[in-house]
């Protein structure tokens, strides 16, 4: 059964802080990773993608992916309670575009 | 570009009862996905469609159908409703080579 795994939570950070969400994934065969956000009653919006090792940023978040160690990690800077949502990992199922979802990890930024 | 929409936005069937959810995408994507999201169990891939005229089960297909009527729409049925199956409903597309997935707004299902 290919999984993956993040911690439900919630996380929470003051506002300004660092937020950092992890995620790890069973499936070697996986080639794309994704972080989605979802709030509450909402679908879920894709906010970053990467696809090889290391870092990738854009603007206030960092993806960063280590296929070695099968993790996917997201780093979010000055966190704002806008932040506040549930973000979900998402691999690739091998080399498909079916796509497994984590549970998602509850961010909670408080004022 | 209203990217993917989804009808209804919300319906409540009685058990026995049938329903088809609609989506249809403007991305020109090849490839649509339906998914349903319940407390504690995440998001399950119900059926997909890699391209028009294709169709595949996911992880939990039982007692629904798919058909893909054309590239721009996706739709499920429920034969036969059952408690189980309430839940919120998201339809998805994707295209290659990035598999960037995009959610439509979802269809909140209640079945009594």
């Amino acid at each position: 059964q290919k999984e993956v795994e993040q911690n439900s939570g919630p996380l929470s950070v003051p506002e300004g802080a660092i937020a950092s969400l992890n995620c790890t994934y069973s499936d070697r065969g996986s080639q794309s990773f994704f972080w989605y956000r979802q709030y509450s009653g909402k679908s879920p919006e894709l906010i970053m993608s990467i696809y090889s090792n290391g870092d990738k940023e854009d603007g206030r978040f960092t993806a960063q992916l280590n296929k070695a160690s099968q993790y996917v990690s997201l780093l979010i800077r000055d966190s704002q309670p806008s932040d506040s949502a549930t973000y979900l990992c998402a691999v690739t199922s091998g080399n498909t575009g079916k796509l497994i979802f984590g549970q998602g990890t509850t961010l909670q930024v408080k004022p | 570009n209203a990217g993917v929409t989804q009808t209804p936005k919300f319906q409540v069937l009685k058990t026995g009862q049938s329903m088809t959810l609609q989506c249809a995408q403007d991305m020109n994507h090849n490839s649509m996905y339906w998914y349903r999201q319940d407390p504690g169990m995440g998001l399950r891939l119900i059926y997909y469609s890699a391209s028009e005229g294709t169709t595949d089960k996911g992880e939990v297909p039982n007692g629904y159908n798919v058909s893909r009527l054309n590239k721009r729409e996706f739709s499920l049925r429920l034969e036969s409703a059952a408690p189980s199956q309430t839940s919120v409903y998201f339809c998805a597309t994707s295209g290659q080579p990035s598999y960037e997935q995009y959610f439509g707004p979802g269809t909140r299902l209640t079945v009594t």
